[in-house]
């Protein structure tokens, strides 16, 4: 099973809204990775995990918080974002966040900010 | 700046043609290479990497890519495309020493006309 599955796959908030993403991956891998995409633009990183243990944030604004409960689930808390917060983020995984690791991404959440 | 770049932001072409993106980076001392796919409606999914040994790379699909380290180059290949090819072509960089970190590039978008 090489799944990292993302829920919701849509999801529509105001600026004051509380939402959440969530991420999961049974592969046993050990690092876990969020990063946002806008339309037409590469990924860019926002956070890795590395064995439940925040490793990376690359600058990301604290309305958005990331955490991580277990070895195969990542959540992204949002709170009071911004219109140009809408993109889709994206959920990866790898086996312990090497440079020469492969990264397994799912499909995404599309987040839109009214 | 270390950057990844990529010289084709569109490339169309017909069924059967040869394709050939271009990826330069930036980095010095060892870094792993991939190129990622993203096709239509579909998550980011691994076409091939480099880490070390044999610098052209076989990856899936037909593709495969060589690695010129004078050249600083991580181009990638197709003898013969398909309509299926149609996608999002990303090249990525895992910097030296960079646990968990991939510099994707701009990506090139792909179209194959049947």
């Amino acid at each position: 099973d090489t799944e990292v599955t993302q829920t919701p796959k849509h999801l529509v908030m105001g600026m004051t809204n509380k939402k959440s993403l969530k991420c999961e991956q049974h592969m046993g891998h050990r690092a876990m990775y969020w990063y946002k995409q806008k339309a037409k633009k590469p990924p860019e990183l926002m956070f890795v995990y590395s064995y439940e243990k925040l490793s990376i944030n690359e600058s990301v604004p604290s309305r958005f918080s990331p955490e991580c409960p277990n070895s195969s689930l990542l959540n992204l808390h949002l709170h009071a974002l911004q219109p140009e917060d809408s993109a889709l983020y994206l959920c990866a995984s790898s086996q312990d966040g090497g440079p020469a690791d492969t990264q397994y991404f799912g499909p995404g959440t599309r987040l839109t900010v009214l | 700046a270390q950057s990844v770049s990529q010289h084709n932001h569109h490339v169309i072409l017909s069924e059967a043609a040869s394709l050939e993106l271009g990826c330069n980076y930036s980095y010095g001392g060892t870094v792993n290479l991939f190129w990622y796919v993203q096709y239509p409606g579909q998550h980011l999914q691994l076409l091939l990497k480099y880490f070390s040994g044999d610098p052209l790379v076989k990856g899936i699909k037909g593709f495969e890519a060589e690695f010129i380290k004078s050249k600083f180059s991580f181009n990638l290949r197709k003898p013969s495309v398909q309509w299926s090819d149609t996608a999002e072509y990303f090249c990525a960089v895992g910097p030296p020493d960079s646990w968990g970190k991939l510099q994707f590039g701009a990506g090139t978008q792909v179209v194959v006309t049947p």
